[in-house]
């Protein structure tokens, strides 16, 4: 199986810091996606990768940036975090072909104070 | 924009009654579908997809949804819930032909187990 991993599972953080969110897929996926879950909004799509050095905007990519150095890493940016970034933060990753769909992270609960 | 849809924000069964939640997507040429739940304080877990083939879906933990292309439905049904079946469900689209890619999300149902 696939394994999707979120280096933090919580992560506190003050107003104005950078922050880094992890992740790592062990299935040399080219597919990677960064989503944030807000209670009655469901999850929203922050940025996405289809390989090494590219990426796209998603739907709600504005106060954040990433990075795809690597294959399996994927990493989320908080240039200047807001108390108004404190969400759930998924990562995912996608297979294509035969058994085609995605697999999520346990998640990133992010709080900015 | 293309969008799903989840009627409902929150569902309450009773033990060992069946249940149906409800999920609409917007009409595309080519759509996958797709139901997650999440337990507290978790990621997500797939409990089945519809790519093609078969408008009939099964899926884990006794979970089943159909494909309905002329209402533009994909409905998660059980026959019998159980209490650890209390969890948030989030039905979910990929569209071809434009836009973003990844899924698209629906903002989830609170299915409540009632004893």
């Amino acid at each position: 199986d696939v394994k999707v991993t979120q280096s933090s599972r919580y992560l506190v953080k003050r107003t104005g810091e950078k922050v880094f969110l992890e992740c790592v897929q062990d299935m040399d996926h080219e597919n990677m996606f960064w989503y944030r879950q807000d209670p009655g909004l469901g999850l929203r799509l922050i940025y996405f990768s289809y390989d090494v050095k590219m990426k796209e905007k998603g739907d709600i990519p504005e106060g954040y940036s990433v990075s795809r150095e690597k294959k399996e890493r994927f990493s989320l940016i908080l240039e200047s975090a807001s108390t108004n970034q404190t969400s759930m933060y998924l990562c995912a990753s996608r297979r294509t072909g035969l058994n085609y769909g995605y697999t999520f992270g346990s998640g990133t609960r992010l709080t900015v104070v | 924009a293309q969008s799903v849809t989840q009627l409902d924000s929150q569902v309450p069964v009773f033990e060992e009654a069946p249940v149906e939640l409800r999920c609409n997507y917007s009409s595309s040429v080519s759509v996958y579908l797709f139901w997650y739940v999440q337990y507290p304080n978790q990621g997500l877990q797939l409990l089945l997809k519809y790519l093609s083939g078969s408008t009939l879906v099964k899926g884990i933990n006794g979970f089943e949804a159909e494909f309905n292309k002329s209402q533009t439905s994909f409905h998660l049904r059980k026959p019998s819930v159980h209490i650890s079946d209390t969890a948030e469900y989030f039905c979910a689209a990929e569209y071809s032909g434009g836009g973003a890619d990844g899924l698209t999300f629906g903002k989830g149902t609170h299915l409540i187990i009632q004893p």
